[in-house]
């Protein structure tokens, strides 16, 4: 059965401090690992993760995989209340069609 | 570009009633799903289609019926609401190219069943 194992399932920070979500997965398949961001509403997508070792960066967020160890980190430096969400881990099974995520990462940077 | 939308945002049915969620795409994308969303669970894929005219369960299908008559509308039915579809429910679509494997949110139904 594919798995994909976020943790911790929260976080609470203080503004400023770095952070790094951790998200683990057993998938037949494994095509792509992505990152989403999830404020009230709907997921908006952060990065797609395909080659390990090769860091994705946007802003203060950067994200990279080991297809090895089958995990892959979030890291959010310089946090802002603005960062406060749930980030999901999603990982896309080949020749399935689906996207199988974890059960997130809630965080709460606080002032 | 509207993206992904859905209606109702919100609904409060009675255990037994039947009702339709509207999803609908203008990005001529060929993939669409349904997930549904409960505190602490993570997304969890109820139905989902590669085309017109074709569908196929996911993790949570019961109690759910879909169909894809044209590439732009995906519409969730349930047959007879019961409390445990309390939920938040969410359409997603993709090009189904590969190597592209990102998934575009709609905005949500928060469904309520007492």
């Amino acid at each position: 059965e594919d798995k994909v194992v976020q943790s911790p399932l929260s976080l609470v920070v203080h503004e400023g401090d770095t952070v790094t979500l951790n998200c683990s997965y057993e998938v037949t398949n494994f095509r792509s690992l992505l990152w989403y961001k999830q404020e009230k509403k709907a997921p908006t997508f952060l990065f797609m993760l395909t080659s390990s070792g090769i860091e994705k960066k946007s802003g203060r967020l950067s994200s990279i995989l080991d297809k090895k160890e089958l995990f892959s980190i979030l890291n959010i430096t310089a946090t802002q209340t603005g960062d406060s969400a749930i980030y999901l881990c999603a990982v896309y099974r080949g020749g399935s069609e689906k996207l199988v995520f974890g059960k997130g990462t809630k965080l709460t940077v606080n002032p | 570009n509207a993206g992904v939308t859905q209606t109702p945002k919100f609904q409060v049915l009675k255990t037994g009633q039947s009702m339709t969620l509207q999803c609908a795409q203008d990005m001529n994308h060929e993939y669409m799903s349904w997930y549904r969303q409960d505190p602490g669970m993570g997304l969890r894929l109820i139905h989902y289609s590669v085309g017109a005219g074709i569908t196929d369960q996911g993790e949570v299908p019961n109690g759910y019926n879909v169909s894809r008559s044209t590439t732009e509308d995906f519409p969730l039915r349930l047959l007879s609401a019961a409390p445990s579809q309390t939920s938040v429910y969410f359409c997603a679509s993709s090009p189904r190219r590969e190597g592209t494997y990102e998934q575009y949110f709609g905005p949500g139904t928060r469904l309520t069943v007492t």
